[in-house]
């Protein structure tokens, strides 16, 4: 079955480094990938979209990299703040389907 | 523009009883979709409507039933409540009809089932 893996386990890191998260799957071939950001009590919000022709997508702090040989993306938020503390979700989607497959995500602590 | 906005916030049960929790999406979004997400489980796909037809379905036991509105509001209803049902139920609604669309989440509802 189709399976979204993310580290499960909280990503603690210093204040102005870079923090990279991990999504990797199996059994799926995504059209596009997305992340997402949830704070407490929160619903998730949209951060990046990449598709599967592309390898690399940037938005100011943030880079998405997608290796579809690997089944793996990986997220980077360079030059990390405390206010970047959140856990963060992986969405994968199917082409000509309209379901998103989430991963479980990852919390991000970003330490001053 | 307004955001998606789920009614309850908040919501205690029973075991054995049933609930409906409602969606209203942004203004002219008409794709609805709806999700559980448990601390051990992650976010996971419960269905979703486009123009008041079930596109998509998760594997979720028949308890679970939604439906979708002309305006586009959506609810979900869950009968026969369970323990495990205890969960934030959350709703998202996306402009198009792309798979490349957005999903704006609404702050969910936090379901309790005693």
């Amino acid at each position: 079955s189709q399976k979204i893996e993310q580290n499960s386990e909280a990503l603690n890191i210093q204040e102005g480094k870079t923090a990279t998260l991990t999504c990797n799957y199996t059994n799926y071939s995504p059209a596009y990938l997305q992340w997402y950001r949830q704070d407490p009590g929160r619903g998730p919000v949209f951060l990046l979209l990449i598709r599967e022709n592309e390898k690399e997508k940037r938005k100011e702090r943030l880079k998405v990299t997608f290796d579809t040989t690997l089944k793996q993306s990986l997220f980077h938020i360079t030059a990390s703040q405390p206010a970047d503390s959140a856990t963060y979700l992986c969405a994968l989607v199917g082409s000509g389907t309209y379901k998103y497959i989430f991963g479980t995500g990852t919390r991000l602590k970003v330490l001053a | 523009k307004a955001g998606v906005t789920q009614t309850p916030r908040y919501l205690i049960k029973t075991r054995g009883q049933q609930v409906t929790l409602s969606c209203s999406p942004i203004s002219g979004h008409r794709s609805v979709s709806w999700y559980q997400q448990t601390p051990g489980q992650g976010l996971q796909f419960l269905f979703e409507y486009f123009s008041e037809t079930q596109r998509n379905k998760g594997n979720f036991p028949g308890r679970f039933s939604g439906r979708q509105f002309s305006n586009s509001r959506s609810e979900m209803n869950v009968s026969t409540l369970e323990l495990g049902d205890s969960a934030l139920y959350l709703c998202a609604s996306s402009p198009l009809t792309s798979g490349m669309d957005i999903q704006y989440f609404g702050a969910g509802t936090r379901l309790s089932v005693l």
